[in-house]
């Protein structure tokens, strides 16, 4: 079946501009995560969501970031007011049950100029 | 504050030779462990899951095993191929969150 999907797969912005990135879980998946990864460096944990709500939000790195989730469908993450350090490509998983084995998607590489 | 380390950062070897990669967390209250490999410019590859109650797991020639209270896991690869050649990352899940080692940058030598 089809995977995780992400789009758009590549998005450049300017800095103070909103963007909303899009992620697709595998069908019947009821947790979906995002991470986001600098370049050259390792994955960050930004939220889960388990269904269509999101236990932790503690991990979005700030008031400018916010994630919702639509009954155990899509999930848009927007980014308010860009800025350079937020130029990262962002990761979405999903996975069957809660921090069950995640599966990746392609992910979403996003360039603030 | 879970933390994840991964020792070696990176790892040249040539073809053929077993290796193992190290995984270390410091908070022993996990759910799961996960090691997935990374190749340039692209996605996460699921390579195993280890549950909390579970000491190994084995795929191909793939093996994980997990020692939860001293905070380890380690993955080794049988007979290494230059198909191997990734980054490796360890993902420790526990408390709603999934926390990602550095990873170790393997390059098997044809």
């Amino acid at each position: 079946g089809a995977g995780v999907s992400q789009s758009p797969s590549n998005k450049v912005t300017e800095k103070g501009k909103d963007v909303e990135l899009r992620c697709d879980p595998i069908s019947g998946h009821t947790a979906l995560y995002w991470y986001r990864q600098r370049l050259g460096q390792g994955l960050e944990f930004l939220i889960y969501f388990q269904g269509n709500s999101a236990p932790d939000k503690s991990g979005l790195p700030s008031d400018r970031f916010s994630a919702e989730r639509t009954g155990e469908s899509v999930s848009t993450l927007t980014i308010q007011r860009t800025q350079q350090e937020d130029s990262a490509v962002y990761l979405c998983a999903s996975s069957l049950l809660g921090f069950n084995e995640q599966y990746f998607g392609p992910g979403t590489r996003l360039t603030v100029t | 504050k879970q933390e994840v380390t991964q020792i070696p950062a990176a790892l040249s070897v040539p073809e053929g030779e077993n290796l193992v990669l190290n995984c270390s967390f410091t908070d022993s209250a996990i759910y799961n462990l996960q090691w997935f490999r990374q190749d340039p410019g692209k996605g996460l590859t699921s390579l195993l899951l280890i549950q909390s109650s579970q000491r190994e797991q084995t795929s191909g020639r793939l093996n994980a095993s997990l020692d939860k209270s001293s905070g380890r896991s380690t993955l080794y690869i049988a007979a290494s191929q230059p198909g191997d050649s990734a980054t490796y990352l360890c993902a420790v899940t526990g408390g709603f969150k999934t926390i990602f080692g550095a990873g170790t940058r393997l390059f098997v030598k044809a």
